[in-house]
């Protein structure tokens, strides 16, 4: 079974520029979650789908961050514009179950990290 | 809101016993879970605990639940230099919310 796959795996970036991430979570997977893990923190949940539908987007920086699942597989999470303070490592990952039952496993990817200069 | 509590770092020598702890304030937790991290790489899960639980062993892994003072443990036994990464507690009601993260270093 494939993981969860991410790219691109590095990026760095100017300030006020903009920046796209992918992710294709494990095939069959509902539910799919955005984190933002910044250097010697644990990762913090920035977004979460069921499907196509946002379920928790409560700590998503709504100013600047945006993120979609249009067709309830693929997702794409953008910045725009970077700040220095959003240098980190950004994690997608998906689980088989339903979104806000905490039971089933969540899988992550490896990541994308992101350095604004 | 919830709270993730952990020691920064551990440093062990191979053989010897790791024991990695945890406090988290949200006791309506359903879940307790222990991820790994090696450079590089996301997050694994390593064991879980439910919330009625008091203890789960799994191979060379013990996990301890203190409901009452909400305090998490993990143990692994016979640690070896393949264990050396990073170690996070996470509780979950309805999302997860990780810890800082303990580093643990095996010394030959």
């Amino acid at each position: 079974e494939a993981g969860v796959a991410q790219s691109p795996r590095y990026k760095i970036i100017e300030k006020r520029q903009s920046v796209a991430f992918w992710c294709n979570p494990i095939s069959g997977h509902a539910t799919l979650y955005w984190y933002q893990q910044i250097l010697g923190q644990g990762p913090k949940l920035l977004i979460q789908f069921q499907n196509n539908g946002v379920v928790d987007d409560s700590q998503l920086p709504k100013d600047r961050f945006s993120a979609e699942r249009l067709k309830g597989v693929d997702s794409t999470l953008k910045i725009q514009p970077a700040k220095l303070e959003d240098s980190a490592v950004y994690l997608c990952a998906s689980s088989s179950g339903l979104a806000g039952v905490s039971r089933y496993e969540q899988y992550f990817g490896p990541g994308t990290r992101l350095t604004v200069t | 809101g919830e709270d993730v509590e952990q020691s920064l770092f551990l440093s062990v020598r191979e053989g010897d016993s790791s024991v990695i702890n945890c406090t988290y304030t949200d006791s309506s937790s359903t879940y307790l879970y222990w991820y790994k991290q090696e450079p590089g790489a996301g997050l694994q899960l390593l064991t879980y605990i439910f919330s009625n639980m008091d203890m789960k062993q799994d191979q060379r892994l013990t996990v301890l639940l203190n409901k009452k003072d909400k305090h998490l443990s993990l143990r692994i036994a016979d640690t070896q230099t393949g264990d050396s990464a990073i170690y996070f507690c996470a509780e979950s009601s309805t999302k997860l919310t990780f810890g800082t993260g303990t580093q643990l270093k095996v010394e030959l």
